[in-house]
Order: C-alpha cells, then sequence, then structure tokens
C-alpha cells in the first residue's frame, strides 16, 4: 500500500533549529515535496528532492534518502512566521501526489 | 497576475443540494486539480486535468464532477450534497519545476453541509 508518515505536531523555540521528518512507502517513486501551510491559508511550495542528499535553501533544507524510504525538512534560525503545518508529498509512479496529514509546528519566544 | 483564484470561500448546503466551486488560474497552466483537506487527513485528490477537454478521477471522485472547455478554468460540481462533503476543497495548477509537478493552490473554499 501506500503510506506517508510525519509526526502530527512539533514544538520548537525561536532561534533554534528543528528538524521534521517524513517516511514514506509508495507505489513508485518520483520525488518528493515539501509545502508549507499556514492555518486557514493554502499550502505553499518549499521543496522537491528526487535525488539523495541535501538541498539548501536558505534557512530550509531538504533531505532524502531513497533507500531508506526517508526525509527530512531542518529549519534553522526559527522565526515565529515559521509556525504552520508542513506537508510531505511524494509523487508516485502515475505522477500522482501522495500527501502526508502534515506535520503542526509550534514555535515559542 | 492573481494565481489560482477560487470561489465562493465559503458556503453552507442542505445535504442533497448541488452547487459548482469555480476555480480559475491565469498563469497558462495545462495541469489542475481539485483536493479536499480533512482534519488529521492528508490532501485527498477528487480530480484532475491535464489540459483542456482532458479530465480524469483521483483517489476520491463518488459525488463530485469536473469540466475542463478552457485552459483557465475547472470547476467541481457537487452533484447532491452529503453532510460527507463537508471539507476544505483546494483547486490547484501545476508548472514544471525540475520534471516534477509543482503546485499553486488557491485559497481554499469552506463547504458545509447539514
Amino acid at each position: 500500500g501506500q503510506n506517508i508518515d510525519q509526526p502530527t505536531e512539533m514544538t520548537a523555540t525561536e532561534g533554534a533549529i528543528v528538524q521534521i521528518n517524513c517516511t514514506y512507502q509508495t507505489s513508485g517513486f518520483n520525488g518528493l515535496f515539501w509545502y508549507q501551510q499556514h492555518a486557514g491559508e493554502a499550502p505553499t511550495f518549499l521543496s522537491y528532492n528526487v535525488l539523495d542528499g541535501l538541498e539548501e535553501k536558505g534557512r530550509f533544507s531538504s533531505f532524502l534518502s531513497r533507500s531508506k524510504g526517508y526525509s527530512y525538512l531542518l529549519l534553522k534560525e526559527l522565526q515565529m512566521k515559521d509556525s504552520a503545518s508542513y506537508l510531505c508529498a511524494t509523487m508516485d509512479s502515475n505522477y500522482q501526489l501522495i500527501w502526508g496529514a502534515g506535520t503542526k509546528l509550534i514555535i515559542k519566544p | 497576475n492573481a494565481g489560482v483564484t477560487q470561489t465562493p470561500k465559503f458556503q453552507v448546503l442542505k445535504t442533497g443540494q448541488s452547487m459548482t466551486l469555480q476555480c480559475a488560474q491565469d498563469m497558462n497552466h495545462e495541469y489542475m486539480s481539485w483536493y479536499r483537506q480533512d482534519p488529521g487527513m492528508g490532501l485527498r485528490l477528487i480530480h484532475y486535468s491535464v489540459g483542456a477537454g482532458i479530465t480524469d478521477q483521483g483517489e476520491v471522485p463518488n459525488g463530485y464532477n469536473v469540466s475542463r472547455s478552457t485552459t483557465e478554468d475547472f470547476p467541481l460540481r457537487l452533484l447532491s450534497a452529503a453532510p460527507s462533503q463537508t471539507s476544505v476543497y483546494f483547486c490547484a495548477s501545476g508548472t514544471s519545476y525540475s520534471g516534477a509537478n509543482v503546485l499553486t493552490f488557491g485559497a481554499g473554499s469552506r463547504l458545509t453541509v447539514l
């Protein structure tokens, strides 16, 4: 079957670093996405990984290990505006997205 | 450049009523899709389209119809609303990024069926 797991909720402190994990089992694999979704708003694209390794974009980095079915999103120098849900999604062999339920990240001062 | 525009933002229906959620994009994207988002669950694909005149079913298509007569518009029709269709609906269009389809989402439509 197809399954994506990520923690339901995480809490971190402003200025710190947090790592949000995502594990997946899908029929075929054509890449993994991370989206950010603020409460009551639309998801917005953060990153895409199709090869193993780390992709860095400013304060955000995303890592992929295809052999382990594992990815993480690393957020550095946390700001209050980073409080949001982070959605992990994989693209299967039919190029359709399979979404995780999302990780709600709470930033405390 | 408005991106993806969805209307209405909020709607309350009675069981058995029908309605159409409108979606328009001005980015000339070939790919458009409709998702529903429910608490504790991932986004679930209802229907999608890879171009004008072409539509296909997603994971949860029952109770919904779509059409794609132009590149810009992709309306979602609820034929006979049921309480199980209470959800937040997102329209999204896609563009290529490193060979993958990156989605731009509309602001969402919150539907309550009584």
